[in-house]
């Protein structure tokens, strides 16, 4: 398994403004991903964050709007630009451990409400 | 496109009941299921993992099987305890993307 922490752990925002968030791993690992949990749903993958390279995003999800970094093995930051209510949702981060096993660990989330 | 669904959507029990949370996908061209629980407001914690070459796994009071050709995952709870109340999610993996299930929604009476 992975101790996979965030911050902040929550936050509350103004219309317009832009918040980045932190996940830091115990451990190198290869993959790292952002999800997003709007209230009452389930998640979202919004892109894969690659060591090195531009992060790679799912449909809906732009790197103008959650631009990515992932510096090394065992740090990433999402950033949630320009926001809007809409985006008022739960962001996690995720790690796989082993390569192949396909196995993710959640960290806790970031509570992020838009006003 | 993979599709996966929970149900029930939501779950109330009284305590010491065996229970049965269903997951179902629509392609069965998958690496592994895994089984979550999301207690509210907070990350994810890993209940189970079953390896698409597996049909069930055990961890004290949980056990998951998996019928692939079927497209079903199954997650049974004995012996339910209120500390056991939260969401329970699934998720299938396969080329490196999770996709989620609904969630259910467990509620267990003491």
């Amino acid at each position: 398994s992975a101790v996979i922490s965030q911050k902040p752990s929550r936050d509350i925002c103004q219309r317009g403004t832009s918040l980045t968030i932190q996940c830091q791993v115990d451990s190198q690992v290869t993959m790292m991903f952002w999800y997003r949990q709007q209230p009452g749903q389930s998640l979202t993958l919004i892109a894969t964050a690659n060591q090195g390279s531009e992060a790679t995003y799912e449909s809906g999800f732009v790197i103008d709007k959650f631009p990515i970094s992932r510096p090394n093995l065992t740090f990433s930051t999402l950033t949630v630009s320009n926001m809007s209510p809409e985006d008022s949702s739960i962001y996690l981060c995720s790690v796989e451990v082993r390569r192949g096993r396909g196995e993710q660990f959640f960290g806790p989330g970031t509570r992020l409400t838009v006003l | 496109k993979q599709e996966v669904t929970q149900i029930p959507a939501a779950l109330s029990v009284p305590e010491g009941e065996n229970l049965v949370l269903n997951c179902s996908f629509t392609d069965s061209a998958i690496y592994n299921l895994q089984w979550f629980r999301q207690d509210p407001g907070k990350g994810l914690t890993s209940l189970l993992l079953i390896q698409s070459s597996q049909r069930e796994q055990t961890s004290g009071r949980l056990n998951a099987s998996l019928d692939k050709s079927s497209g079903r995952s199954t997650l049974y709870i004995a012996a339910s305890q209120p500390g056991d109340s939260a969401t329970y999610l699934c998720a299938t993996s396969g080329t490196y993307k999770y996709i989620f299930g609904t969630g259910t929604r467990l509620k267990v009476l003491a």
